[in-house]
């Protein structure tokens, strides 16, 4: 597609529900990135893909989320028993290459609300 | 500490002026330096990207960067009412996808007509 594509653009769940968010990068881009946004704050890194594989899972916060890439193309980020804590927009974005900073492109995001 | 620090203002400028936006940073390993636009309820958008220290200017903008003081800028010259958005900053060790980015909290700026 023309740019990061992230379904849905809002949520609103209940506390203690289960949550998925789609992301379906540039076309060809191997590598793919989900970061979190709170409110008032930086993106703060949660998962890293290169290709179908998680390089780097470092930024999820606890075994509550686990994300997934099983063709190496689309990726779903899942929250299980959401808090109102996970409220905050999940951001993905996708890079070409390895990751050089000058070529990572973000989509719009997803606007996750907890009540 | 953060790793990144980032006054988050608001910062409010009339039309035409420069804008200095700044951050510092405490870990010497980072090597890639990145500032992003983000304007309400859209992701970021890559605007200036430098890698170690010097300069780099593209149109009205120019990105600073001084590793031997852990710090970075970005001017606006000539600002418009459509610069009016948070500016992010970010940086990284490496090029490699497992040295995610680091980003500052944001500074809100606008642009007065």
């Amino acid at each position: 597609g023309a740019g990061v594509s992230q379904t849905p653009s809002n949520k609103v769940t209940e506390k203690g529900k289960y949550v998925e968010l789609r992301c379906d990068p540039i076309s060809g881009h191997t590598a793919l990135y989900w970061y979190r946004q709170s409110l008032g704050q930086g993106p703060e890194f949660l998962i890293y893909f290169q290709g179908t594989g998680a390089a780097d899972d470092s930024g999820l916060p606890n075994d509550r989320f686990f994300a997934v890439r099983p063709e190496g193309s689309v990726s779903t980020l899942k929250i299980q028993r959401t808090e109102r804590g996970d409220s905050a927009v999940y951001l993905c974005a996708s890079s070409q290459d390895r990751g050089s900073g000058n070529t990572i492109y973000f989509g719009e995001g997803s606007w996750l609300t907890v009540v | 500490q953060k790793e990144v620090e980032q006054d988050p203002g608001p910062l409010s400028v009339p039309e035409g002026a420069i804008v200095s936006l700044n951050c510092t940073y405490s870990n010497s390993a980072f090597q890639y330096f990145m500032w992003y636009r983000q304007y309400s309820r859209k992701g970021p958008e890559l605007l200036m990207y430098t890698y170690s220290s010097g300069n780099k200017e593209d149109g009205r903008f120019t990105a600073q960067v001084d590793k031997s003081s852990k710090y970075i800028s970005l001017f606006i010259r000539d600002s418009q009412p459509s610069d009016s958005a948070t500016y992010l900053c970010a940086m990284t060790r490496g090029v490699s996808g497992n040295t995610p980015l680091v980003f500052g909290k944001g500074t809100r700026l606008s642009v007065i007509a």
